[in-house]
């Protein structure tokens, strides 16, 4: 079965440099990714989405790669602030076919220094 | 505005006491989801409901029941709550099972005593 992997530990970063987080999957390449923001004690706000047949995929200070050949998705947030400290969360099709059904990873946690 | 709505915010019960979670949406979403996460994992699915279709997830005890009366509203049952089904409750709208992105409410935090 598909599973998700991304870094458990925490990634600290100074204000205004970029942050890269990782995540990895082991099975058939999905559909699409998805990359989810979660909030302490709140649910997961959508950010951006990249199919797999784009490459990388842009919005404002954010950006998303997706190599199918690594199974590998990474996730930059550019200029970072102090305000983009939070958990974020990889998500992606659970089944070869698009069955509408996520499966999550269990996020990685970025905090943001001023 | 709230789109996807979830009460109460915060529930406690005891064990064995049976207890409703609720949900509602205003973006005319046909498919509504339920997933359980606990603390620093990912959230899983329970089940979802494509219209008035119920989808029970293969690993969903059957102490996990869900209601979705009408389009808005949709409901978690938990007939007979464990210490370990303390966790954070969230459900989600998506337009069809097809559709990319899902909305996710604000979550119910559920603590069994």
């Amino acid at each position: 079965s598909q599973k998700i992997e991304q870094n458990s530990e925490a990634l600290n970063i100074q204000e205004g440099k970029t942050a890269t987080l990782t995540c990895n999957y082991t099975n058939y390449s999905p559909a699409y990714l998805q990359w989810y923001r979660q909030d302490p004690g709140r649910g997961p706000v959508f950010l951006l989405l990249i199919r797999e047949n784009e490459k990388e995929k842009r919005k404002e200070r954010l950006k998303v790669t997706f190599d199918t050949t690594l199974k590998q998705s990474l996730f930059h947030i550019t200029a970072s602030q102090p305000a983009d400290s939070a958990t974020y969360l990889c998500a992606l099709d659970r089944g070869s076919s698009n069955t509408g059904k996520l499966i999550f990873g269990q996020g990685t946690t970025l905090q943001v220094k001023p | 505005d709230a789109m996807v709505i979830q009460n109460p915010r915060y529930q406690v019960t005891q064990f064995g006491k049976p207890v409703t979670l609720s949900c509602s949406q205003t973006l005319n979403h046909n498919v509504m989801y339920w997933y359980q996460q606990k603390s620093s994992q990912a959230p899983k699915l329970l089940f979802h409901y494509y219209d008035k279709d119920f989808n029970n997830e293969a690993d969903t005890p059957d102490n996990f029941q869900s209601r979705r009366p009408n389009t808005s509203f949709c409901f978690l049952d938990i007939r007979s709550p464990g210490l370990g089904d303390a966790a954070m409750y969230l459900c989600a709208t998506s337009r069809d099972p097809s559709t990319d992105t899902q909305y996710f409410g604000p979550g119910t935090r559920l603590t069994v005593l």
